[in-house]
């Protein structure tokens, strides 16, 4: 079965760094998500993408988050100025419709530790 | 997108169907039913999903009840690997977010 590839599966970095998180969605996927679990708590939306803009957003992804993608196979999830609550499993997913009618694949996912 | 509540936990023997229940009542006509499940912290994984209709693939069946007030996800011969949380959501809208909730966790005994 395809699969979503994130890479690094860890990253460890100081607060106030910058950090860029990768996906490869599968190939013939159109919209891309980033998720977040923080450890024991649920699974967040982040943010939906699709003809290369953003199609909706959550609180959480303020001014401090930006997604782009800036080839035809990667997608990227940056936080600009890490805080100790950025902290989290992040997960990449892709569709060929939106979550609505069509399943998500999500990749294994990035652990973010921000010391 | 409608609320779902789950039971926080259940277990059922190796080899035996696992009945998983979820109620959302408040469901709109245009919501579909969808099952997710995650292992360890791994990322979740499509298990099934339906609007009016019993589902059934690979993996498990759903069935929702004729009023879609409540459904049921079932996994005919559980085993050990199925062990997980699994999820149930109500999504609607041409590109709209999944909202997780706690899910319920099921743990499979030998």
């Amino acid at each position: 079965e395809p699969e979503v590839t994130q890479t690094p599966s860890h990253q460890v970095t100081q607060m106030g760094q910058e950090v860029i998180l990768r996906c490869v969605p599968i190939s013939n996927h159109l919209y891309f998500y980033w998720y977040r679990q923080i450890l024991g708590q649920k699974v967040e939306f982040l943010v939906s993408f699709y003809n290369n803009e953003i199609s909706e957003k959550s609180e959480i992804f303020d001014d401090q988050f930006s997604v782009e993608r800036p080839d035809g196979s990667n997608f990227t999830l940056k936080i600009r100025s890490t805080k100790l609550e950025d902290s989290a499993m992040y997960f990449c997913a892709s569709s060929t419709q939106g979550a609505s009618n069509e399943k998500l694949f999500f990749g294994s996912g990035t652990q973010l530790s921000v010391l | 997108d409608a609320k779902t509540t789950q039971p926080p936990s259940m277990d059922c023997a190796e080899g035996r169907a696992a009945n998983l229940p979820c109620n959302h009542s408040t469901i709109s006509g245009n919501e579909y039913v969808y099952w997710y499940r995650q292992i360890h912290s791994q990322g979740p994984q499509y298990i099934i999903h339906g609007l009016k209709n019993n589902e059934t693939n690979e993996m498990a069946s759903l069935i929702i009840t004729e009023d879609r007030k409540s459904s049921t996800l079932i996994l005919p011969h559980a085993t050990l690997r199925d062990t997980a949380v699994y999820y149930c959501i109500a999504a609607t809208g041409a590109n709209s977010k999944l909202t997780f909730g706690k899910g319920i966790t099921l743990s499979v005994r030998p």
